[in-house]
Formats: C-alpha cells, sequence, structure tokens
C-alpha cells in the first residue's frame, strides 16, 4: 500500500515565526489531505488538496503530485497553533482508504 | 448538523469484557470510517465501510467488529478486550462515491482495558 512519510518529527517555534510542514507519499494519490489535532485530542481537517495550492488564513498548503509531496505552511504562528498536524493520502488501487502519516508535533512558545 | 457524534467519551474495561462503541453521522455520508490511535502514534484503520451493508478490515482489525444496518450509524464492538486495546478511538466519515471526500471527526472515545 502507500507510504506516508511526514518531516520534521518535532518543532519548536516563537509566536509570530512561520514555518513549513513535509509530507511525501510512495505513489502517485487521489486523495491527500492535511489534518490538525489540537492538545485537547480533536482532529480537525484543514485541507482536502490532492493537487495545486490552498489557502485558509495563516495556512496554506500544497501538493506537488508529480513529485509525490505536501507541503503545510504556517505564518505567524500563534499558541493555538499547537498541536499535531498529520497528512492523510489515498490511492484508489490500494482501496478506500486514507493511510496516516505518524505527525508533526508543534509546539508554538509565547 | 451535530457532524459525527461517538459514545462514550470514557470507559474502564477490564480484561475480557465486551463493549460497543457508538458512532452516528448525520451528514448523509456514505463513507464511514473506525481509526485507533495510540499515545504519540498515528492513526490505525481498524474498519471501514463504504455504505449500508458493507464493511471492509482496516490494518488492524482484529479483536473488533463492526455492523453498518444504517447509513447513520456504524457502531464497532470490541470482544474479549484486552490490555493491547487501551487507546483512542475515532470514528470518521466522508462523502464521496470513491471515498476521496473531506474526512470529519468524531471527538474520540478513550478506553482502557485493566
Amino acid at each position: 500500500g502507500i507510504q506516508v512519510e511526514q518531516s520534521p518529527p518535532d518543532l519548536i517555534l516563537q509566536e509570530g515565526a512561520n514555518s513549513t510542514l513535509r509530507c511525501n507519499f510512495s505513489d502517485s494519490v487521489n486523495n491527500l489531505q492535511w489534518f490538525h489535532q489540537n492538545p485537547w485530542g480533536q482532529l480537525i481537517n484543514l485541507f482536502y488538496i490532492p493537487s495545486g495550492t490552498k489557502q485558509n488564513g495563516r495556512l496554506s498548503a500544497t501538493t506537488v503530485a508529480t513529485e509525490r509531496y505536501s507541503l503545510l505552511y504556517i505564518s505567524s504562528s500563534q499558541t493555538t497553533d499547537s498541536g499535531v498536524y498529520f497528512c492523510a493520502a489515498q490511492r484508489w488501487e490500494y482501496g478506500n482508504k486514507l493511510v496516516f502519516g505518524a505527525g508533526t508535533i508543534l509546539r508554538v512558545k509565547s | 448538523n451535530a457532524g459525527v457524534t461517538q459514545t462514550p467519551k470514557f470507559r474502564i474495561l477490564k480484561i475480557g469484557q465486551s463493549m460497543t462503541l457508538q458512532c452516528t453521522q448525520d451528514m448523509n455520508h456514505n463513507y464511514m470510517y473506525w481509526y485507533r490511535q495510540d499515545p504519540g502514534m498515528g492513526l490505525k484503520l481498524i474498519y471501514y465501510s463504504v455504505g449500508a451493508g458493507i464493511t471492509d478490515k482496516g490494518e488492524v482489525p482484529n479483536g473488533y467488529n463492526v455492523s453498518r444496518s444504517t447509513t447513520e450509524d456504524f457502531p464497532l464492538r470490541l470482544e474479549l478486550a484486552a490490555p493491547s486495546q487501551t487507546s483512542v478511538y475515532f470514528c470518521a466519515s466522508s462523502y464521496d462515491r470513491e471515498g476521496t471526500g473531506e474526512l470529519f471527526f468524531g471527538e474520540g472515545s478513550r478506553l482502557t482495558v485493566l
């Protein structure tokens, strides 16, 4: 099946800094999503982005499907951005299911 | 819309007991999923369903059973609970014929087996 790797595993930022999180996947994908898990454990869908670029406020994401990676950009980070960021990918030939990466733990300090 | 609702939020079981985690969604989604998340780890798929009456195994199905009698409900059954099933369980749903739609999660159910 498809393999999903995220980097870095851990990231500590000062409030106001920018960051880039990376997601590599082992095969071409039909579905690529980014999620944020807040410190209380809630999982929120940030982007559905199998290709191209999307922006939502201070967050944006780009997926380069031909090169098998996706990037999540966080600008002007805030303490509320802390948590774990997951990307998940799916390829139809491997079944109707998303495979999650191990996540990037982000800590934003005030 | 309430979205995806899971119950209970917390539960402690003794080894060998059984229980059912309930999941319901009111978004008329055809795809539903159960994931487990062990401490400090990512999510692993237990079972999923592409519609009422159809279920399939994910990565870690052993020790679990599911059913999908309606579009809204997708309960997860734990038979003969074991300490290895201590985890946080998430139910999720999406709408798309090929399952490529945006995924929405419930708030999770924290299960401890002692």
